[in-house]
């Protein structure tokens, strides 16, 4: 059973361009969330998604950011017209249920905007 | 608003000591709670977890403790080693996980 898979595990952009991150849950699980973490920080919710849906999106930034998890294929986040203070590493999680279940994490994403 | 946090930011442990770690929180109404371990480069990894109707939890080397009274918990790490240098959080989750912001195990060979 593979667990939550994240790519790619880098990536670079310049300055005004998209990033786009996906995320594979682990196998029967249908709650991902998405969490962001700057260097020597914590890890920041973003959003909560079940499949199709978006719960709980009360940690995305007003602007440029955005999230999916359709009904086939892995979760994305989406960051259009990049800046500086995007680059930061990004996690996904999945669980089987909401809450009061443990959750998987992936390896993240390190984005890093020039 | 809501947050989970953790009173010591570094902690420096002798091979072998017992390593404990520290964490507030803040939401009464949180029920469930983890610890994770966080490596460099890498992903949390789960340590434990603990439900509000508990105590005390053991697992291989660690123990969490729950006291709701004051609204702490604590993370105990018997005989540390050098593979649990890493930097440890608690969450809580209320539906969603809220992390603290940290704190850094290093064991000193």
């Amino acid at each position: 059973n593979a667990g939550v898979m994240q790519n790619p595990r880098h990536l670079v952009r310049r300055r005004g361009q998209e990033a786009r991150l996906r995320c594979s849950p682990m196998k029967g699980h249908s709650h991902v969330y998405w969490y962001r973490q700057l260097p020597e920080e914590g890890l920041k919710f973003m959003v909560y998604l079940q499949k199709e849906n978006i719960i709980d999106e009360s940690g995305m930034p007003k602007e440029r950011f955005s999230a999916e998890f359709p009904k086939e294929g892995p979760s994305i986040l989406r960051i259009q017209q990049v800046v500086r203070g995007d680059s930061a590493a990004y996690f996904c999680a999945s669980s089987p249920n909401r809450a009061n279940t443990e959750a998987f994490f992936g390896q993240g994403t390190r984005l890093t905007v020039v | 608003g809501e947050s989970v946090g953790l009173h010591l930011p570094t902690l420096s442990v002798q091979e072998g000591d017992n390593s404990i770690i520290n964490c507030a929180y803040s939401n009464s109404a949180s029920d469930y709670f983890i610890w994770y371990k966080q490596e460099s480069g890498k992903g949390p990894q789960f340590i434990i977890d603990i439900r509000s109707n508990m105590d005390k939890r053991q697992g291989q080397r660690v123990t969490v403790l729950l006291n709701k009274t004051v609204k702490h918990l604590s993370l105990q790490i018997a005989a540390t080693q050098p593979g649990d240098s890493a930097v440890y959080f608690c969450a809580e989750n209320p539906g969603k996980l809220i992390f603290g912001q940290g704190t850094e195990l290093s064991v000193k060979p």
